[in-house]
């Protein structure tokens, strides 16, 4: 078993669309979860970091993390063409040097 | 601007023959990583480096070295490179040290390497 799991989709969506992206995760002692996007011929960037459970927002983008069920959310509000791109869920233990990626999932968002 | 930076950015090469990938960052970072990207695997860590002169195995080090003698420096280097090291490398530097807990990793654009 993956230590973290994510569908790689695709996921297609019309503009203005709400987006789930989900990511399930084995190992209970992660503590610290991340979200990267990926654009086409690029590297990741990171889009939010949260610490243990609960949510997080910026902007149009909510982070949930549910550690009971071991499983991390992103959400988009008004989902947008240019928000098109893979998004990696990421996570690792407090004080642990290694950070596990999941697959990533590619979202496509149509005008 | 604060970047990671990575040369070459695209890389044919033959089977055996030595090559090195360069990675540097000017955000005074301790930490810098290496990944591999594949089609349905994910991102890999190749190697890590908390600090000058300590460097550590990720979850996919064979055939692959790293050396950290300054800080904003950590290239990657095959020694033999064979057809299955075909990829997409990523560097990246974090905040991370003993004592920040900042995990976030900011990457490089990438390098595109063939060997055939």
């Amino acid at each position: 078993q993956k230590e973290v799991e994510q569908d790689p989709g695709p996921l297609s969506v019309p503009e203005g669309a709400i987006v789930s992206l989900n990511c399930t995760y084995s190992n209970s002692a992660f503590q610290y979860f991340m979200w990267y996007r990926q654009y086409s011929r690029k590297g990741p960037e990171l889009l939010m970091y949260t610490y243990s459970s609960g949510n997080k927002e910026d902007g149009r983008f909510t982070a949930q993390v549910d550690k009971s069920s071991k499983y991390i959310s992103l959400f988009i509000r008004d989902s947008q063409p240019s928000d098109s791109a893979t998004y990696l869920c990421a996570t690792r233990n407090t004080g642990g040097f290694k950070t596990i990626f999941g697959a990533g999932t590619r979202l496509f968002v149509k005008a | 601007e604060a970047q990671v930076t990575q040369n070459p950015r695209y890389l044919i090469t033959v089977t055996g023959k030595k090559l090195t990938v360069t990675c540097s960052q000017n955000m005074n970072h301790e930490y810098m990583s290496w990944y591999r990207q594949d089609p349905g695997l994910g991102l890999r860590q190749i190697y890590y480096s908390m600090n000058v002169e300590v460097t550590d195995k990720g979850d996919v080090p064979e055939g692959y070295k790293v050396s950290r003698k300054e800080k904003r420096n950590f290239p990657l280097i095959l020694e033999s490179p064979s057809p299955n090291q075909t990829s997409l490398y990523f560097c990246a530097s974090s905040p991370y040290s003993v004592r920040s807990a900042r995990y976030e990793q900011y990457f490089g654009p990438g390098t595109r390497l063939t060997v055939t």
